[in-house]
């Protein structure tokens, strides 16, 4: 059971390259997220995914784009990298998210991907 | 908008004394409160959740409690292996504090 799984772990890219960082979880939990950390500001959520088929934005969703592939596996993707974009991503899952409920799940990280943009 | 505040930004303690952390929010109809550990370099780990006013929860030296506006993590007895980031999320929107970063000496 390897829970949530990122790769790559290390990447480091030149400003307007393009790439696609992937997570997937083995827990068949029905969301997941990706998100930045930046010192001293915390983890800020880029996107969501509810359910699969579904994606919302989070607090910062500008400059990437993500994909739910299936139930197990959410993408995301820098079109065209900047070098406010150097950060470490972690992707995480949890059983359920909605709007709609009283109360929500704990999360499960990944062991993040540390983002370089020179 | 929804706040998470966490305080102190670091806290150095000698092993064997406790203290507190702090977590301060403004939210509409919290869905829960979560605390996690990050140690260097990896991912953050989930500890506790808490969902209502005068709840507790406790793991080990780790005694996390929640009012109508702040949660505390009290750790009593502090080991050097103890020494992480304690962070510190509302359920509603997903939204993180900065964390809490916990040195302790031997």
């Amino acid at each position: 059971n390897a829970g949530v799984t990122q790769t790559p772990k290390f990447q480091v890219l030149k400003t307007g390259q393009s790439m696609t960082l992937q997570c997937a979880q083995d827990m068949n939990h029905n969301s997941m997220y990706w998100y930045r950390q930046d010192p001293g500001m915390g983890l800020r959520l880029i996107y969501y995914s509810a359910s699969e088929g579904t994606t919302d934005k989070g607090e910062v969703p500008n400059g990437y784009n993500v994909s739910r592939l299936n139930k197990r596996e959410f993408s995301l993707r820098l079109e065209s990298a900047a070098p406010s974009q150097t950060s470490v991503y972690f992707c995480a899952s949890s059983e359920d998210f909605s709007v709609y409920s009283r109360r929500a799940n704990e999360q499960f990280f990944g062991p993040g991907t540390r983002l370089t943009v020179l | 908008e929804d706040q998470v505040t966490q305080s102190p930004e670091a806290l150095r303690l000698q092993e064997g004394e406790s203290s507190s952390l702090n977590c301060s929010y403004t939210v509409s109809g919290l869905r829960g409160l979560f605390w996690y550990r990050q140690d260097p370099g990896k991912g953050p780990e989930f500890l506790f959740t808490l969902y209502s006013a005068g709840e507790e929860k406790e793991k080990e030296r780790l005694k996390a409690t929640l009012t109508k506006k702040e949660s505390f993590l009290h750790i009593t007895a502090p080991k050097p292996e103890d020494s992480a980031t304690y962070l510190c999320a509302v359920g509603n929107d997903m939204r993180f504090g900065a964390g809490t970063r916990l040195t302790v000496k031997p």
